[in-house]
C-alpha cells in the first residue's frame, strides 16, 4: 500500500497569513495527487486534483505543486471560511489512500 | 445540480448487519465510478470501497470479506453492505462520486454523510 504522510499535523495561523502543508507518498505517484478540505458536518470538498489542477469553483488563494513523492497545498492570504482540516490523496494505485489530515486553526 | 444523499445509517451491535443507501441525482450515473469513505471519531478520511461503471469492485483490507458495494443504475443508487461490523467500523460515511481525466481519478462530489454507530 502508498502511505501518505502529510505535515504539519496541525497549523496555528492568522488570517492572511501564508500555508503550505506537504505530503510525502512512500513510493512515486507521479502526478496522481489529490487535495481536499473539510470542515465538521459538511461534505469534503476537492480543492487541487492531479497535483496542481484547481478544481472548479475553488478560489485562486489555493495551488497545488509536486510530482513524484513529494506535493505541497499552499494558501496564499488564508481567509476565514479557510479554517477546516485538509487531506491529500494518492489514486495511483488501490488502495486509495489519504494523508492523516492537517488542521488549519486560528491564532 | 449534482447531489449525493446518503442514507440507511444508525446504531447497530456488533457482529449485526447494516446496508447504506446513496442516491444520486443531477448526472448520468452509470458513466462515473462511485466510492465510500469513513471519517471514524478524531481520526481522518479513510477510503472503503470503489465500484468502477462496469461494476468492478475495490476494497479497503479491513473491510474485505465483510463489505460489499453494489449499484442500481436503474435507480440511481449506490449501496454499501456492511455484516459482521465491529466497534472499530464507527464512523461517518460518505459516499462520493469518482471523476476522471485520462488515467487520474478523484472525488469531485460528496455526499453530507450517514453515522453508523456499533456499540454493544
Amino acid at each position: 500500500d502508498i502511505q501518505m504522510t502529510q505535515s504539519p499535523s496541525s497549523l496555528s495561523v492568522s488570517v492572511g497569513d501564508r500555508v503550505t502543508i506537504t505530503c510525502r507518498a512512500s513510493q512515486s505517484i507521479t502526478d496522481y495527487s489529490n487535495w481536499y478540505q473539510h470542515k465538521p458536518g459538511r461534505a469534503p470538498k476537492l480543492l487541487i486534483r492531479a497535483a496542481n489542477v484547481l478544481a472548479n469553483g475553488v478560489p485562486s488563494r489555493f495551488s497545488g505543486s509536486g510530482s513524484g513523492t513529494e506535493f505541497t497545498l499552499t494558501i496564499d492570504s488564508v481567509q476565514l471560511e479557510d479554517f477546516a482540516t485538509y487531506y491529500c490523496q494518492q489514486t495511483y494505485s488501490i488502495p486509495i489512500t489519504f494523508g492523516q489530515g492537517t488542521r488549519l486553526e486560528i491564532k | 445540480e449534482v447531489q449525493l444523499v446518503e442514507s440507511g445509517g444508525g446504531l447497530i451491535l456488533p457482529g449485526e448487519s447494516l446496508r447504506l443507501s446513496c442516491t444520486a441525482s443531477g448526472f448520468t450515473f452509470n458513466k462515473n465510478a462511485m466510492s465510500w469513505v469513513r471519517r471514524a471519531p478524531g481520526k481522518g478520511l479513510e477510503w472503503v470501497s470503489l465500484i468502477s461503471g462496469g461494476d468492478t469492485t475495490y476494497y479497503e483490507d479491513s473491510v474485505k470479506g465483510r463489505f460489499t458495494i453494489s449499484r442500481d443504475n436503474s435507480k440511481s443508487t449506490l449501496y454499501l453492505q456492511m455484516n459482521t461490523l465491529r466497534v472499530e467500523d464507527t464512523a461517518v460515511y460518505y459516499c462520493a462520486r469518482v471523476s476522471t481525466h485520462g488515467r487520474d481519478g478523484y472525488n469531485d462530489y460528496w455526499g453530507q454523510g450517514v453515522l453508523v454507530s456499533v456499540s454493544s
